[in-house]
């Protein structure tokens, strides 16, 4: 079974820590996405990335920085963690083509800052 | 920015009523997509429709692309307890530009 994997479900952090969210998927595909959900906002695209080393600002990038150094493994970077970045964080691949397959999205992460 | 304009936010029904949900845009997107999202869990693809007027089922899913490509529903017949959840629509104009509506909370009571 294809899999998006999101190595922590649950995280607590302290206000000022740099926090790391990681995110690897087994289906070789080349782009990956970072979205963070909030109620009543949905899905709101944080950063992205179509090939290794490659990365690109989405819609929320300030207090974020990513890194994808191999293909299969795309990090979302919190450099000074603080309050308002409580969320629930989406990771999701998907692979290019003339049709949208979908995204394939992990479990999420969801973080909270104290 | 969210482009997407999605309604309801919240519905409450009760077990066996039809559910209705829909999707407007300003823009025109090339693909539609409907997902849902389980408590706990992220969001799962149920549907996704590639031409303007196009109508695809899936089970007791039936979802459209409108003729205009700015907008797109979901309808849900006979509903039951493991259809509560988050359902999203998305739209995307190109290959890596995808779109999210804000959501639609389901309630399901037996």
């Amino acid at each position: 079974d294809v899999k998006v994997t999101q190595s922590s479900r649950y995280l607590v952090k302290r206000t000022g820590e740099k926090v790391f969210l990681e995110c690897v998927q087994d289906m070789d595909h080349e782009n990956m996405f970072w979205y963070r959900q909030d109620p009543g906002l949905g899905l709101r695209l944080i950063y992205f990335s179509y090939d290794v080393k490659m990365k690109e600002k989405g819609d929320i990038p300030e207090g974020y920085s990513v890194s994808r150094e191999k293909k299969e493994r795309f990090s979302l970077i919190l450099e000074s963690a603080s309050t308002n970045q409580t969320s629930m964080y989406l990771c999701a691949s998907s692979t290019p083509g003339r049709f949208a397959y979908g995204y394939t999205f992990g479990s999420g992460t969801r973080l909270t800052v104290v | 920015g969210q482009q997407l304009n999605q309604s309801p936010q919240s519905m409450f029904i009760q077990e066996g009523e039809d559910v209705s949900m829909n999707c407007t845009s300003s823009s025109i997107f090339n693909t539609w997509l409907w997902y849902k999202q389980d408590p706990g869990e992220g969001p799962v693809l149920l549907i996704a429709l590639y031409k303007a007027g196009e109508l695809t089922s899936n089970g007791r899913l039936t979802a459209q692309f409108g003729i205009t490509r700015k907008d797109s529903f979901l309808n849900i017949s006979a509903s039951i307890p493991s259809d509560v959840g988050i359902y999203f629509c998305a739209g995307q104009r190109h290959n890596n530009d995808m779109r999210f509506g804000a959501g639609t909370r389901l309630t399901v009571k037996p």
